[in-house]
């Protein structure tokens, strides 16, 4: 089994710019969630998903869209990215919301 | 605003010695979960205590969680180099389908 993984595991976009990261699991868990990590902030809760077809927004939903056709994925949007999305997003995955499994991050800069 | 806060924010021992690590939280819950993050890697569970359990070890970890005072504790015995890294607490609220995570203890075991 690959876990979770996340794609791209590094991007630079410019101020303005859009982009897509895709995260996808294999275990066949109903949750999935996004965070982003910022120092000395710990982990934030953008978006999550408690099953295929549903969203809900998390503790910092501003500037992000998410999507989940597939049981398996979980894409994140950034419409018009800003320099204040600048951080590590992480991707994880449970089983019906208890123990959580962590993608390996990417990396985003915004110029 | 988070849930559960860490004590220390930062931790440096020798190795062979003992690391204690404490974290606060404000609503009733399910569970606490504890997580080890690596530098620049994503987080790995590794200890689970229920609300209605009060000690819980794993190997060289041991929780306590005291529902009276809304808290926990993570202790790890016989420090390694290798258990450098940051530790996270992570809340499971009763009625809520996600975790609410602190902003971690970064432990250093000097050789």
């Amino acid at each position: 089994n690959a876990g979770v993984t996340q794609t791209p595991k590094f991007r630079v976009l410019k101020t303005g710019q859009s982009m897509t990261l895709l995260c996808a699991q294999d275990m066949n868990h109903e949750y999935m969630y996004w965070y982003r990590q910022d120092p000395g902030m710990g982990l934030r809760l953008i978006h999550y998903s408690v099953g295929e077809g549903t969203t809900a927004k998390g503790e910092v939903p501003d500037g992000y869209n998410v999507s989940r056709l597939k049981k398996q994925n979980f894409l994140l949007g950034l419409e018009s990215a800003a320099p204040s999305q600048t951080s590590v997003y992480f991707c994880a995955s449970s089983y019906f919301g208890s123990t959580q499994y962590f993608g390996p991050g990417t990396r985003l800069t915004v110029l | 605003s988070q849930q559960g806060e860490e004590d220390p924010q930062a931790l440096s021992i020798q190795e062979g010695e003992n690391a204690t690590m404490n974290c606060s939280y404000k609503t009733s819950i399910n569970n606490l979960q504890w997580y080890r993050q690596n530098s620049g890697r994503g987080l790995v569970h590794l200890i689970l205590i229920r609300s209605n359990e009060r000690e819980k070890h794993s190997g060289r970890l041991r929780v306590t969680l005291d529902t009276s005072k809304k808290s926990s504790s993570l202790l790890i015995t016989a420090s390694r180099a290798a258990d450098t890294a940051s530790y996270f607490c992570a809340t499971d609220q009763s009625g809520a389908q996600k975790l609410v995570f602190g902003q971690g203890t970064r432990l250093t075991i000097n050789p």
